[in-house]
């Protein structure tokens, strides 16, 4: 069974740093591409970041660029977001997900998010 | 960069009735569009991939069609667990999302 499992997130003061990770279960994390995702509270799905799946290629949406940081270790089967100079916008529940291999455009697996709240 | 524009907001309807959702596009992205749904308190879950492949378990009631900038997701006889807000994202360098639409259950 696939799992994805966020975890790291919590409160900090703007201006801090916080590091999210997703463990993967279940599939051969190494040959998945891999994406973050947030939704700030009541609000839409926000691209965050994708990574490939050796870690050649990552890419990062406009509002996130020069203090968000994606990497992956596939030894550990551990996706990492390094977030810094966070933001009150950048409060959301991070999701994870898998990049589908047998697509152009689809994430098949999701984990169940991690809150992150900045706030001073 | 690509902006989607999810239609209507809001949908009201019955069981048993049709859903047709809108995805428009403000440049072309070929083929290259999912549709997503997600409920209260989950995460979202992929229904629809490359505009017309349902997901794996995805009910035969749910189908993607379009091309070029205008994309559609319709939900054929609505079940009261199709209750749920629906986004599409596109595949390019940033894999964006629609803004989304809420489908409620009379």
């Amino acid at each position: 069974e696939v799992q994805l499992v966020e975890s790291g997130g919590g409160f900090i003061q703007p201006g801090g740093s916080l590091t999210l990770s997703c463990a993967a279960s279940g599939f051969t994390f190494s040959d998945y591409t891999m994406n973050w995702v947030r939704q700030a509270p009541g609000e839409g799905l926000e691209w965050v970041s994708y990574i490939s799946s050796s870690s050649s290629t990552m890419r990062y949406a406009d509002s996130v660029m020069g203090r968000f940081t994606v990497s992956r270790d596939n030894a550990k089967n551990s996706l990492f977001l390094q977030m810094s100079s966070l933001r009150a916008g950048d409060t959301a529940v991070y999701y994870c997900a898998r990049q589908c291999t047998t697509c152009y455009v689809g994430f098949d697996y999701w984990g169940q998010g991690t809150l992150v709240t900045v706030s001073s | 960069e690509i902006v989607l524009t999810q239609s209507p907001a809001t949908l009201s309807l019955s069981p048993g009735e049709r859903a047709t959702l809108s995805c428009r596009a403000s440049q072309s992205v070929s083929s290259y569009l999912a549709w997503y749904q997600q409920k209260p308190g989950q995460s979202p879950r992929l229904l629809i991939y490359d505009t017309s492949n349902r997901a794996t378990g995805i009910p035969a009631r749910f189908s993607g069609s379009g091309s070029g900038t205008d994309f559609t997701l319709t939900i054929s006889s609505l079940e009261p667990e199709d209750s749920a807000v629906y986004y599409c994202q596109q595949r390019s360098s940033w894999r964006a999302f629609g803004q989304g639409t809420k489908v409620e259950i009379k």
